[in-house]
């Protein structure tokens, strides 16, 4: 199975920040990958798909880019209901897999 | 507005049953593929087991093969995860989730609320 390494593992960043949130695939998974947000006991909320999709509903702040093996989630300016955790996903193969997650937290 | 809303979760001893069941709502169910995602205490995402649209399909992690079955009742627009010999190591969050197309490995959009699983003596 595809293993995705997420990093760093905490992003300790002050409001109005730009966050670049990192997931590496142990192979390509084209440009298959999507994002997630969770907060604390909720479910996760989809933010990207396929690399640079933004979900419906989701602002403009959040963007995605990468290919192959690198990708990158970035916000651009962080607003206080961005502190969360980030988790990316792979669709290229079964299983799907999830990566390890990033907390994105307040400085 | 689609609305996923998983039950059937609770405490169960080691080698015990559970199923799990996911009612649907706002959305055409029977065009869409369905998935279970768990999350263990403080742990991260796992996905469990996935079906196709018309039911024909089904595909289940490694670490529950053999043990889970999913499975579909299109007329009720329900989704459901038979669990059988659970171990402690399935405790975990367990989440519904909808897939965007009918078939194929995807995304996860939206999630159910989840139901607990606990398996302990």
């Amino acid at each position: 199975e595809i293993v995705l390494t997420q990093s760093p593992a905490t992003l300790s960043l002050s409001p109005g920040e730009r966050a670049t949130l990192s997931c590496r695939a142990s192979q390509s998974v084209s440009s298959y990958l999507a994002w997630y947000q969770q907060k604390p006991g909720q479910a996760p909320r989809l933010l990207i798909y396929d690399t640079s999709n933004r979900a419906t509903g989701i602002p403009a702040r959040f963007s995605g880019s990468g290919s192959g093996t690198d990708f990158t989630l970035t916000i651009s300016s962080l607003e206080p209901e961005d502190f969360a955790l980030y988790y990316c996903q792979h669709r290229r193969n079964w299983p799907p897999t999830f990566g390890g997650g990033t907390k994105v937290e307040i400085k | 507005e689609v609305q996923l809303v998983e039950s059937g979760g609770g405490l169960v001893q080691p080698g015990g049953s559970l199923r799990l069941s996911c009612a649907a709502s706002g959305f055409s169910f029977t065009n869409y593929a369905m998935s279970w995602v768990r999350q263990g205490p403080g742990k991260g995402l796992e996905w469990v087991s996935g079906i196709s649209d018309s039911g024909g399909t089904s595909y289940y992690a490694d670490s529950v093969k053999g043990r889970f079955t999913i499975s579909r009742d299109n007329s009720k627009n329900t989704l459901h995860l038979q669990m059988n010999s659970l171990r402690a190591e399935d405790t975990a969050v367990y989440y519904c989730a909808k897939n965007p197309y009918g078939s194929g490995s995807q995304w996860f959009d939206p999630w159910g609320q989840g139901t607990l699983v606990t398996v302990s003596s």
